[in-house]
């Protein structure tokens, strides 16, 4: 069965230092990966999506950036965090085709708290 | 462009009365639309995609395409029905085929006994 992990689940921040927030899909493979952040209110801004290793759209600009050095590892980072970065981070994966097509499973999610 | 429009942050019942969660979007071609669950400490997770055309939960929602609408229905409300409820959209972005996802903000639903 396909799982998914995020980490970490909960995370304190100073203004002005990096981030690396990760996450991992086992049991499937060449999945979409996508970051999006929850925000109470504005619902789940799509942040990132991914099709495939070392391919990365950006929806909206920011502060962040994400990468994917392998097939099933989908990393949002930062080199100098801002306030507004504050929030709830969901890693979720989507297959490619089949009955589960187009239906996304999400991680447990990282809080991110700058301060 | 995508777009999921939610209209109520709060929507609250009483327990064993009807739930109705509104949905609307923007879509040009043929959208496929869900609705995702959020229980107090669990993930984000499916409820129902319009293709089924199933009842989950005792909830059904039926995709209006005149209306652009999508809204989630349940005729006898249940106190572990309190949670917040998403309807997202899934449409064809690009010439790549990639599917992008798209959220409405989200509908509280609280049931009170």
């Amino acid at each position: 069965s396909q799982t998914i992990h995020q980490w970490p689940a909960t995370l304190v921040q100073p203004v002005g230092s990096p981030l690396s927030l990760e996450c991992t899909v086992e049991g499937t493979s060449n999945p979409n990966l996508y970051w999006y952040r929850q925000a109470a209110g504005r619902g789940l801004q799509l942040l990132f999506y991914s099709v495939g290793i070392g391919q990365i759209s950006s929806e909206v600009p920011q502060n962040l950036s994400a990468s994917r050095p392998q097939d099933r590892q989908f990393i949002l980072s930062s080199k100098k965090l801002l306030l507004s970065d504050s929030g709830f981070y969901l890693c979720a994966w989507r297959e490619r085709g089949g009955t589960g097509a187009n239906v996304l499973t999400f991680g447990a999610g990282s809080r991110l708290t700058v301060l | 462009a995508q777009r999921v429009t939610q209209p109520e942050k709060l929507l609250s019942v009483f327990k064993g009365a009807p739930v109705e969660l509104k949905c609307n979007y923007s879509y040009s071609g043929s959208p496929e639309l869900f609705w995702y669950v959020q229980y107090s400490r669990q993930r984000l997770q499916l409820l129902l995609r319009h293709i089924s055309r199933e009842s989950i939960k005792g909830f059904t929602a039926d995709l209006n395409k005149g209306e652009t609408s999508f809204h989630l229905k349940k005729p006898f409300a249940q106190e572990e029905d309190s949670a917040m409820y998403y309807c997202a959209l899934s449409g064809r972005a690009g010439s790549g085929g990639y599917q992008k996802v798209t959220f409405g903000t989200g509908t509280k639903l609280q049931v009170i006994p």
